[in-house]
């Protein structure tokens, strides 16, 4: 099935500072997702790309698709507390059914 | 909104116990999954049901079954329970939306401790 790298792992910042995590593939991807969560709590679905050289905008934060569907990044500009947790990219497969093959995870932390 | 329950926040079993753990959402959504969460493997799918008494396995399904008898509902099995099954499990819920959006709905997960 398709698999996806994401890179970093952790990533420590001072509030105020920008954070990107990307996530990688081997393959052409038809679709990503972006989900968060915080800590101790649930992964929560925050985008959908499927264009090659998509890019969406949730307030600070900005989603990108790569041109050759191979790669995706998630960059929050000017971070604040309330951003903590891990951020995860997801990729679907190719049934109807939604199953999902998640990247390991961007554990951020925000330092005051 | 949609809500995903799981029967339980924390569990503590003894070794060799058999050990369910339930799920139910209230959306009438056809796709239902068991992933579990271990630091730095992100979220692993063990099984998922796409329809009532349907299933298949996902990417580590040793030592784990499901049932899922009513759409609303899927359960996860440990049947004979070990300490490397001690993990947070997350369940979660999506629309068979074809071409459509993937977004899941996740419970507030279990995390269970194997001793």
């Amino acid at each position: 099935g398709q698999q996806v790298m994401q890179i970093p792992q952790y990533q420590h910042v001072q509030e105020g500072e920008d954070f990107t995590t990307y996530c990688n593939s081997s393959t052409t991807l038809s679709n990503i997702q972006w989900y968060k969560q915080r800590p101790g709590g649930h992964p929560v679905f925050l985008i959908q790309l499927v264009k090659s050289g998509e890019v969406k905008k949730q307030k600070r934060l900005t989603f990108q698709f790569g041109e050759a569907k191979k790669n995706s990044s998630l960059h929050i500009t000017a971070t604040q507390t309330t951003d903590v947790g891990t951020y995860f990219c997801s990729v679907a497969g190719g049934t109807s059914y939604g199953k999902l093959t998640f990247g390991q995870g961007t554990i951020l932390t925000v330092h005051p | 909104d949609v809500k995903v329950t799981q029967s339980s926040r924390y569990l503590v079993k003894r070794t060799g116990e058999k050990v369910f753990l339930e799920c139910v959402q209230d959306m009438d959504h056809e796709n239902m999954f068991w992933y579990r969460q271990d630091p730095g493997l992100g979220l692993r799918l063990i099984y998922f049901s796409y329809d009532v008494k349907m299933k298949e396995k996902g990417d580590i399904p040793e030592g784990y079954s499901v049932s899922r008898e009513k759409k609303e509902r899927f359960s996860l099995i440990l049947e004979s329970a070990s300490t490397n099954q001690t993990s947070m499990y997350l369940c979660a819920s999506s629309l068979d939306l074809e071409g459509g959006s993937y977004e899941q709905y996740f419970g507030p997960g279990t995390r269970l401790t194997v001793t």
